[in-house]
């Protein structure tokens, strides 16, 4: 099937643990993101990356690493886990980012909790 | 900076009636406005975006809204709520030529059998 498709779909950890969520998609897109949505269901954008050039990197802790090894691919890595890393984190995929008006396409999610 | 606001948390309507999810905007430049809708332990579904043209754009599943400049509003609408359209629904938005999709908060809505 056509997706975007992020797994782990639930990671568990413990504080201080160094953990990756990955993340395909098979759309053809340009564009990649990563945001995360809170326990009061706020989404924020944290990174973006275009034919695997970061265009958008917001004030994200340095423990946060985006990786785009190509166009189909965007993986996070999390170093040095914090309590207040828990939330949920979706990656997502757009045709281009150049003109703005394209949609945004999000995989179902990976349910973060660090205890 | 842009920005998208929803200003109502939580709407509860009957099932049958119409529905109204607001949403107001502060953006530099031309709008393009979006609305997404997102059921329990799922991602995103794009419903409908604005970027020229006709105030009134229809979407999927029913769904319409209104862009109003004068307003800077872009309300999310239905004629007749389903139950099954209970979910949370998000505006957003990106300015011309932006690289970032902005989200408001979210609303959620509740349609009673």
């Amino acid at each position: 099937d056509t997706a975007v498709s992020q797994t782990p779909k639930y990671l568990v950890t413990q504080m201080g643990n160094d953990k990756s969520i990955k993340c395909e998609q098979n759309l053809g897109h340009d564009t990649m993101y990563w945001y995360k949505q809170d326990s009061k269901k706020f989404l924020k954008i944290m990174f973006s990356y275009n034919n695997k050039e970061l265009i958008i990197n917001e004030t994200v802790p340095n423990r946060f690493s985006p990786k785009s090894p190509d166009k189909a691919h965007l993986n996070l890595h999390i170093n040095s886990l914090e309590l207040g890393d828990s939330a949920v984190y979706f990656c997502a995929s757009s045709p281009s980012d150049r003109g703005g008006w394209e949609k945004l396409f999000f995989g179902s999610g990976t349910q973060l909790s660090v205890l | 900076a842009q920005s998208v606001a929803q200003p109502e948390d939580q709407v509860n309507v009957a099932e049958g009636n119409p529905l109204t999810v607001k949403c107001t905007y502060s953006v530099s430049g031309n709008p393009y406005l979006f609305w997404y809708v997102q059921y329990p332990n799922r991602g995103l579904q794009f419903l409908l975006k604005y970027i020229t043209g006709d105030n009134l754009v229809k979407g999927s599943y029913g769904f319409e809204a209104e862009f109003n400049k004068s307003q800077t509003s872009f309300h999310l609408k239905k004629p007749s709520a389903l139950v099954s359209d209970s979910a949370l629904y998000f505006c957003a938005v990106r300015d011309t030529g932006g690289f970032k999709t902005i989200f408001g908060a979210g609303t959620r809505l509740f349609v009673k059998a």
